[in-house]
């Protein structure tokens, strides 16, 4: 995981409460992603960035919203936490074509509302 | 990006090869073969990628047939440590920035 931040790692909110998940990374690379995972089940987009400035939605974007602040920094926002956001949330950048494409994961935050 | 299918769960025994199959009919003429792995709710971990030449590196080899519709991952010598979740995922070489989904996967047992 080296390369890419993600803070909070855990963390629990009350229904309501809003919060933002920080993702830096420190390898220069262009695009950035946020997944949620449940519980036995796989990745699923929330938002990604394909360079600074731009954001786009992913499969399950409702509820959160994102900001692409820097090329360093992708941050995800739980404005109205509800119990259904109770998830792993990892951050992920892609690397350049003369690296392959690899994509990078963070360790994940781990957020539960009660 | 390419959809692949994959089956959601197999059991290997230690010690032996794994082989975990992958179809990605849809492929298209750019798209690579891009192997991951995720370890007991860790980030996901890259494991290989390729074209359309089989590939090896120290961790799995990467087997792709002729038509490119459908590949192979096998780790040589499975260990307990290799208990994960293995995603099969195609997409350009050159798609940072493109949309990136994951499949299901397939949840890989390895049993002494």
């Amino acid at each position: 995981n080296a390369g890419v931040t993600q803070t909070p790692k855990f963390q629990v909110l009350k229904t309501g409460q809003s919060m933002t998940l920080q993702c830096a990374q420190d390898m220069n690379h262009n695009s950035m992603y946020w997944y949620r995972q449940d519980p036995g089940m796989g990745l699923r987009l929330i938002y990604y960035s394909a360079s600074e400035g731009t954001t786009d939605k992913g499969e399950v974007p409702n509820g959160y919203n994102v900001s692409r602040l820097n090329k360093r920094e992708f941050s995800l926002r739980l404005e109205s936490a509800a119990p259904s956001q109770t998830s792993v949330y990892f951050c992920a950048i892609s690397g350049t074509a003369s690296s392959g494409n690899t994509i990078y994961f963070g360790e994940g935050s781990w957020l539960t509302v009660v | 990006d390419a959809k692949t299918t994959q089956p959601p769960s197999m059991d290997c025994a230690e010690g032996r090869a794994a082989n975990l199959p992958c179809n990605h009919s849809t492929i298209s003429g750019n798209e690579y073969v891009y192997w991951y792995r995720q370890i007991h709710s860790q980030g996901p971990q890259y494991i290989i990628h390729g074209l359309k030449n089989n590939e090896t590196n120290e961790m799995a080899s990467l087997i792709i047939t002729e038509d490119r519709k459908s590949s192979t991952l096998i780790l040589p010598h499975a260990t307990l440590r290799d208990t994960a979740v293995y995603y099969c995922i195609v997409r350009p070489r050159d798609a940072a920035g493109n949309k990136l989904t994951f499949g299901g996967g397939t949840r890989v047992l390895v049993k002494p």
